[in-house]
């Protein structure tokens, strides 16, 4: 079973339109995170969730909004999509705020 | 910035031969890890590291942390080409609500 999935795998659309990745994890985590990486490979933290509840908000626009049903699950949705939002986008949940984190397996956009 | 940067950016060696990474940060921590991700796949956590600890070994795997020179260095033994991936170190400062920042990452290439 998958500990983190993430869907859709790949996501393709144009510069303004709406978009949502979900994020699902089976591993009863209290705490779950979105992470962009760049074309770098840089890693940086967008939203943190700790049961349900919003942490810490790294200075992501307000087009970014996570939305937590629940704690085992974690959705990203975009609004108004441009071109520099084109990345790969990771969910992770770990059992204690800031200790082991497990990772889904990505969720790549691309905005033309 | 909080990320913490490795080095070198890319490394090649022969399979057999140890392989060593470093990271450097800039604040103090609660912890540092060693995450792998392999080339369009999610990070897998390999190694954590608390701030009053000196060495840790895990398989192949020794890490070393010298909190007085904000530092840390993975270490893979006898390498295999299995190991080809990339490696980043993620610190979780202190007072930042156990918050990851992950490095730059580095590229280690094992030729079999």
């Amino acid at each position: 079973d998958t500990a983190v999935s993430q869907t859709p795998k790949y996501l393709v659309t144009q510069m303004g339109n709406d978009k949502s990745i979900k994020c699902e994890q089976n591993l009863g985590h209290d705490t779950m995170y979105w992470y962009k990486q760049d074309s770098k490979k840089f890693l940086k933290i967008m939203f943190s969730y700790n049961n349900k509840e919003l942490i810490i908000n790294e200075t992501v626009p307000n087009r970014f909004s996570p939305k937590s049903p629940d704690k085992a699950h974690l959705n990203l949705h975009i609004n108004s999509l441009e071109l520099g939002d084109s990345a790969v986008y990771f969910c992770a949940s770990s059992q204690v705020w800031g200790y082991e984190a497990f990772f889904g397996q990505g969720t790549r956009l691309t905005v033309v | 910035s909080q990320q913490g940067e490795e080095d070198p950016q890319a490394l090649s060696i022969q399979e057999g031969e140890n392989a060593t990474m470093n990271c450097s940060y800039k604040t103090s921590i609660n912890n540092l890890q060693w995450y792998r991700q392999n080339s369009g796949r999610g990070l897998v956590h390999l190694i954590l590291i608390r701030s009053n600890e000196r060495e840790k070994h895990s398989g192949r795997l020794r890490v070393t942390l010298d909190t007085s020179k904000k530092s840390s260095s993975l270490l893979i033994t006898a390498s295999r080409a299995a190991d080809t991936a990339s490696y980043f170190c993620a610190t979780v400062p202190d007072g930042t609500g156990n918050q990851f920042y992950f490095g730059t990452g580095t590229s280690l290439t094992v030729i079999p």
